[in-house]
C-alpha cells in the first residue's frame, strides 16, 4: 500500500521567505509526527498530532514554525521568515495510536534556505 | 531529559564479518528502545524494538539487539553482514507512555567486499 508521502521532495527558498511542507500520512494512521534532520545528525522531534490536535509541540524551535492538521489526515508544516539555519531535511511519520506502534517515515523534504 | 549516544559515527566492516553498533541512552524513567535503518535514498524504517520482556530482541534482516538496563545500553548486532546492509542506523528511545522518539546521531555502516 501507499506509504507516507511528502511534497515537495526538494525546496529552495530565499532567506526571509515563507514555506509550506506537506505530509500525506498512511490512511488510517491517527498519529502524525514532524522531525527535522540536519546534516550528520539524527532526526530531531518537532511536533506530533493525535487526530487534528497537536498533542505535543515542545520541539518547535520558535514561533516561526507552525503545523496544522485540520481534518486529521494531511498535515502542513509552515515556516515563516526562513533563516539559513532552517536548512535541513524535514521528515514526516505516521503511526497507529499506541506507544508500541512503529513510526512509518516519508522520504522527507530537503529545505535549502539561501 | 532523555538522550541517546551512538558511540561510533562510522563503522566499516568486511562482508560476512560480524558487526556491533553501540547505543547508550540516559533517562530517568523506564523506556522503550528502537533501532531504525535508513538505506540510501530511502526513508527511515523500523529494524527492531524493545518494549518489555526478553532483553534479546530480534528484528528484520538478521539483526538483533540486547537491552542492558544496568549499563543503559541497547547495542545492535549481526553475525554476518552483507553488502545490502550498507545504510545509516539510528538508535532511539521514548519514555513509557510517551509518543515522541529521541534519536541518536546515527552510525554509518559501510560493508566492504
Amino acid at each position: 500500500g501507499a506509504g507516507v508521502s511528502q511534497t515537495p521532495s526538494n525546496k529552495v527558498t530565499e532567506k526571509g521567505k515563507y514555506v509550506e511542507l506537506r505530509c500525506d500520512p498512511i490512511s488510517g494512521h491517527t498519529a502524525l509526527y514532524w522531525y527535522r534532520q540536519s546534516l550528520g545528525q539524527g532526526p530531531e522531534f518537532l511536533i506530533y498530532f493525535q487526530g487534528t490536535g497537536a498533542a505535543d509541540d515542545s520541539g518547535l524551535p520558535n514561533d516561526r514554525f507552525f503545523a496544522v492538521r485540520p481534518e486529521g489526515s494531511v498535515s502542513t508544516l509552515k515556516i515563516q521568515r526562513t533563516e539559513r539555519g532552517d536548512s535541513a531535511v524535514y521528515l514526516c511519520a505516521s503511526s497507529l495510536w499506541g506507544y508500541n506502534s512503529p513510526l512509518h517515515f516519508g522520504n522527507g523534504t530537503r529545505l535549502t534556505v539561501t | 531529559a532523555q538522550s541517546v549516544t551512538q558511540l561510533d559515527s562510522q563503522v566499516p566492516v568486511f562482508e560476512e564479518a560480524p558487526v556491533e553498533l553501540r547505543c547508550n541512552y540516559s533517562s530517568s524513567v523506564s523506556v522503550y528502545l528502537f533501532w531504525y535503518v535508513q538505506y540510501p535514498n530511502q526513508g527511515l524504517q523500523l529494524l527492531l524494538k524493545y518494549l518489555s520482556g526478553s532483553t534479546l530482541v530480534k528484528g528484520i534482516n538478521g539483526f538483533e539487539a540486547e537491552f542492558n538496563k544496568s549499563q543503559t545500553s541497547f547495542h545492535l548486532r549481526k553475525p554476518s553482514v552483507h553488502i545490502s546492509d550498507t545504510a545509516e542506523y539510528f538508535c532511539a528511545v521514548s519514555d513509557w507512555g510517551a509518543q515522541k522518539l529521541v534519536f541518536g546521531q546515527g552510525t554509518r555502516l559501510t560493508i566492504n567486499p
